[in-house]
This record gives structure tokens, sequence and C-alpha cells, in this order.
């Protein structure tokens, strides 16, 4: 099974701040990997696909960018919406597979 | 719009089969997609459960397969999650979701339902 593994587990960021998450996969899954946003009480959110194709409806201030084994996901310019539990996950490889998360903080 | 919707039994004893169903609403789910089920213990992160597609072919987790059941009912626009055997680690919010055409991620998803395993 591929280990998706997010860093940092809480980043702590002022609004209008940039914020950059990581994560890293314990083999290639190419350009196969998908984030997600999870507010509290409610169900996950696409934001990326393909590493780096924004799903629909969702800000240009979000970006996602690499491959192979390293990733990350770039909010530009932080909302106080987008204070939320970020996941990434892998599709390249059975069985599917969630990194940890990354909680964004307000500072 | 495509709408996700699971119900099921709160509370579940140890041992016993937990059943859980996902009413799509706004797509015929015999129309095509894949469908999933994912879980998310108290406070934790994600865990792929496993996918059906349509036609009923299934996907799933090795580490729950000797457990688990997914099956689709065209007629009724939903589709059903067996897990047996639970115990407290499957204490978990149950969420259902599309996965997308054609690869393995998610783009919809219901809202989630708590499920405890308590005597």
């Amino acid at each position: 099974e591929v280990v998706m593994t997010q860093s940092p587990a809480t980043l702590s960021v002022s609004p209008g701040e940039r914020a950059t998450l990581s994560c890293r996969a314990s083999q290639s899954v190419n350009s196969i990997l998908a984030w997600y946003q999870q507010k509290p009480g409610q169900a996950p959110r696409l934001l990326i696909y393909a590493a780096s194709t924004r799903a629909a409806n969702i800000p240009a201030r979000f970006s996602g960018s690499g491959s192979g084994t390293e990733f990350t996901l770039t909010i530009s310019s932080l909302q106080s919406e987008d204070f939320a539990v970020y996941y990434c996950q892998q599709y390249n490889n059975w069985p599917l597979t969630f990194g940890g998360g990354t909680k964004v903080e307000i500072k | 719009q495509v709408q996700l919707q699971e119900s099921g039994p709160g509370l579940v004893k140890p041992s016993e089969t937990l059943s859980l169903t996902c009413v799509v609403s706004g797509y015929s789910i015999s129309s095509g997609y894949y469908w999933g089920w994912i879980r998310q213990p108290p406070g934790k992160g994600l865990e792929w459960i496993g996918t059906m597609s349509h036609g009923g072919n299934t996907y799933y987790n090795p580490s729950l397969k000797s457990r688990v059941a997914m099956s689709i009912d065209t007629s009724k626009n939903h589709f059903s999650l067996r897990l047996s055997s639970m115990t407290a680690a499957d204490t978990a919010v149950y969420y259902c979701a599309r996965r997308s055409l054609p690869e393995n991620y998610f783009d919809r998803w219901g809202q989630g339902t708590l499920v405890t395993v308590s005597s």
C-alpha cells in the first residue's frame, strides 16, 4: 500500500498570508493525486485532482504542484473560509490511500 | 445537481453487521460513474473502504475485504455497504461518495453518518 505522509500536522497562518502544505508518497504515484478540504462537521470537498487541476468552482488561490513522490498544495492568500483540514489522496494504486491531514489554523 | 445521502443505524453492537444505504438524487446511478464508501474515525483521517461500478464490479480495501460487501440497486437509485463483525475500532463517520470519471478521486460526497459500536 502507498503510504501518504502530510506535513506539517498543523500550520498557523495569518489571514492574507500564503500557506504551503506538503504531501509525500512512499512510492511514485506519478501525478495521480487529489487534494480535499474538510471543515468541522462537513464532508471533504474536492479541491485539486491530477496533482494540479482545480476542481469546478474552486478559487484560483488554490494551486497544486508536484509529481512522483512530492506534492504541494498552495493557498496564495488565506481567506477566513480556508481555515480547515486538508487531505491528499493518491489514486494511482490500489488501495486508495489518504494522508493524515494538515490543519490550517488562524495565527 | 447530484446529491448523496447516507442512512442507517447510529448504533451497532459489537460483532453485529452494519448496513448503510446511500440514496443518490439528481442523477441515475445506472447511467455511469462509480460509487464509493469512505470512513473517518472521530478526530482522525480518512480511510477508503471500497468502490463499486454501476455494473456491480467491486474494489475493496484489503484491510477490510473479508468483512465488506457493497451492492447497488439501480431501481431505487441507491447503493449499500455491509460491514460485518463490527468492533469499537469501526466507530466512525461513514461517507458515501461519487467517484469521478475516469479517475479514482471523489467529486461528490454525502454529509456522512456517525456509526458508534457499543454494547
